[in-house]
């Protein structure tokens, strides 16, 4: 099955600056990678997502980019706020454990603190 | 908001008793999962339903057992549980499975605690 590494664990930065949080994954079919965010006492909610025939997207202060190749994959959020101190998890949708249909794979999840 | 719409919001229960928990979507979506979350950990796939039937189980204990009696409804029937059970279930859904997966939609969870 697929297996999705994140780095890093705890990130905190001042506002205004930038934050990049990195993801390897290791099944090679994988087709499919979003970012969540979870907030305090909530599920988590989609952010962005690139597909495998893209290689970078953006939405405003939000951008993912996907390196097939070496199968990771970055989100990086630009002049952060402290609205975006959440925490943030990469995900990567591959095969099941029986190999039968696709799943999503969830990585460890990085901890943004945005500073004052 | 989210659009999909879980309870109870909270669960106490013994290890002898039985409980369920109820997952709704008025989206049209056919997919729906059940996701486990311990604290400070991502979730993990439990079930996923696809059409009204289940498509994935990912080796889940039968003490919990899932039910989507029509598109719009996905239960989670737990019995003799054990305290290490005790997580954030997370209910979701999406316009399909596997290639038309799309978006998921996440509810807010069923915060449960097995004594």
């Amino acid at each position: 099955g697929e297996n999705v590494e994140q780095h890093p664990s705890t990130l905190s930065v001042q506002e205004g600056d930038s934050a990049v949080i990195k993801c390897t994954y290791s099944d090679s079919a994988s087709n499919y990678f979003p970012w969540y965010k979870q907030e305090l006492g909530k599920g988590p909610q989609l952010i962005i997502d690139i597909r495998s025939n893209v290689g970078e997207k953006k939405d405003q202060r939000i951008a993912v980019t996907l390196n097939k190749t070496a199968k990771h994959f970055s989100l990086h959020i630009t002049e952060t706020q402290p609205e975006d101190s959440a925490v943030y998890f990469c995900a990567a949708r591959g095969r099941s454990l029986t190999g039968t249909a696709s799943k999503l794979t969830f990585g460890t999840g990085t901890r943004l603190q945005v500073t004052l | 908001d989210t659009e999909v719409t879980q309870t109870p919001k909270h669960l106490v229960m013994g290890m002898t008793n039985k409980k369920s928990l109820k997952c709704e979507q008025h989206m049209g979506h056919r997919a729906m999962y059940w996701f486990k979350q311990k604290a400070k950990k991502p979730p993990e796939l439990m079930f996923v339903y696809s059409y009204e039937k289940l498509s994935i189980n990912e080796s889940v204990p039968s003490r919990f057992s899932p039910e989507c009696p029509n598109s719009s409804l996905l239960n989670l029937h737990l019995h003799a549980l054990q305290p290490e059970d005790s997580a954030l279930y997370l209910c979701a859904s999406s316009q399909g499975q596997g290639a038309n997966t799309g978006e998921l939609f996440f509810g807010e969870g069923s915060r449960l605690t097995v004594l």
